[in-house]
């Protein structure tokens, strides 16, 4: 079954602290892979996306995230975190041309200033 | 630009009643997706629309259907609520095969 796991789901850090947040999906053949964002008291929004071409994707607000077939990954990166990064992040798949996204449980991150 | 919007915010019905949730997607995208997520959970998906044909829909049991309008506008159904239906009710609109855009929500509690 296609599904998509999000390893952690609360993760709290300092400011100016590393952070990745793990993603691994099942699904067979193509996948498009995303990072949504959704900060308090509001809607989602795409952090990055990747659908093809160089598997380390740099998206909005200083946001990475590596593709990495073999290991049916997509893990989140940011070298150094702010007070105004803390949110909760769902990593999301869909294939080929379907267009329904599978997301992951979503992991909550709080950033102390 | 306006992106997507939703309506009502929030809506309180009683079990056995049926409700009506409404989006109006981002000017010139063809494609409407509604997905359901419950506390604590990422989004489900529910249906997706595009050019009023029904593309997709997820494991969600009949009481839930949808449409979509001539100005791709959409409407998503539900019959005879069950506690179990409470949850944020997103609706996304994209261009085909293109990424999705997240409305707001709508809050549905059912009592």
């Amino acid at each position: 079954a296609q599904s998509v796991s999000q390893h952690n789901h609360h993760v709290i850090l300092s400011e100016a602290a590393s952070l990745e947040l793990g993603c691994n999906y099942s699904y067979g053949g193509t996948v498009n892979l995303f990072w949504y964002v959704q900060y308090p008291g509001q809607h989602l929004q795409l952090l990055l996306k990747y659908f093809s071409g160089d598997p380390l994707v740099k998206g909005i607000k200083g946001f990475e995230a590596e593709f990495i077939k073999s290991k049916f990954s997509f893990n989140l990166r940011k070298p150094s975190v702010q007070w105004s990064d803390t949110a909760e992040y769902f990593c999301a798949v869909s294939g080929g041309s379907q267009g329904n996204l599978i997301f992951g449980k979503g992991t909550k991150l709080s950033v102390k200033p | 630009d306006a992106g997507v919007t939703q309506s009502p915010t929030h809506l309180i019905k009683t079990r056995g009643q049926h409700v009506t949730l409404r989006c109006s997607p981002i000017s010139g995208h063809k494609s409407v997706s509604w997905y359901q997520q419950v506390l604590g959970q990422g989004p489900q998906f529910i249906f997706q629309y595009y050019e009023k044909e029904e593309r997709g829909r997820g494991n969600f049991p009949d009481r839930f259907s949808a449409r979509q309008f001539p100005n791709y506008s959409s409407e998503l159904n539900v019959n005879a609520l069950l506690l179990g239906d409470s949850a944020l009710y997103l609706c996304a609109s994209s261009l085909i095969g293109d990424e999705q855009y997240f409305g707001p929500g709508t809050r549905l509690t059912v009592t």
